[in-house]
């Protein structure tokens, strides 16, 4: 089974930051990775698959880079509304979720 | 607007029965693979099964593998999950998702699963 690794945890910052998210995989998954994110409450969100590919409606702020077994996850400018945990899923090899980035602001 | 709304979740002694469902709305549903995802009580996502246009195909994570069920009703646009053998660890929110390809593109609310004596 895929491993993935995500980091950090938990991660503050401030409006108008530029915030990154990591994940790793435990072998090469081919840019078959998305990015969710989940407000408290509600259900996952997708906002990025395949690596790099926006979902309708998702800010542009939001971006995806990544290949072989590394991702990430950026927000260019950090909006009060961005508070939310993160989650990367591979797609790869069946479905494996990283453990989850939880995003405060500073 | 698509639109996944779960129900039969609750409290279930371990070792017994429950069936979740997930009404779809806003789309083709015959046209779309169909998952189940958890989340345990401050932890993160796990996936859990997912099913075939058709039905024909189904997979599942090892650890409820012989215990689960997913099957759907393309007919009623309902997608259904059989969970027998409760365990504590099953202990979850159950998301029902859409498969837009491999990726989990529309998730239902969730409903809660809890195990215990």
């Amino acid at each position: 089974d895929i491993q993935m690794t995500q980091s950090p945890s938990f991660l503050s910052a401030s409006v108008g930051d530029r915030v990154t998210i990591n994940c790793k995989a435990s072998q090469n998954i081919n840019k078959y990775l998305d990015w969710y994110q989940q407000k408290h409450g509600e259900a996952p969100k997708l906002l990025i698959y395949n690596t790099n590919n926006l979902q309708t409606g998702i800010p542009s702020r939001f971006s995806g880079s990544g290949s072989g077994t590394d991702y990430t996850l950026t927000i260019s400018s950090l909006q009060p509304e961005d508070v939310a945990t993160y989650f990367c899923l591979q797609h790869s090899s069946r479905w494996t979720f990283g453990g989850g980035t939880k995003l405060e602001l500073k | 607007e698509v639109q996944l709304v779960e129900s039969g979740g609750g409290l279930v002694q371990p070792g017994r029965s429950l069936k979740l469902s997930c009404a779809a709305s806003g789309f083709t549903f015959s046209n779309y693979g169909m998952a189940w995802v958890c989340q345990a009580p401050t932890k993160g996502l796990e996936w859990v099964a997912s099913i075939s246009t058709g039905g024909g195909n189904t997979y599942y994570r090892d650890s409820v593998k012989g215990r689960f069920t997913i099957s759907r009703d393309n007919a009623k646009n309902t997608l259904y999950l059989q969970m027998d053998s409760l365990r504590s660890e099953d202990t979850a929110t159950y998301y029902c998702a859409r498969h837009g390809g491999t990726v989990f593109d529309y998730w239902g609310q969730g409903v809660m699963v809890t195990v215990s004596s």
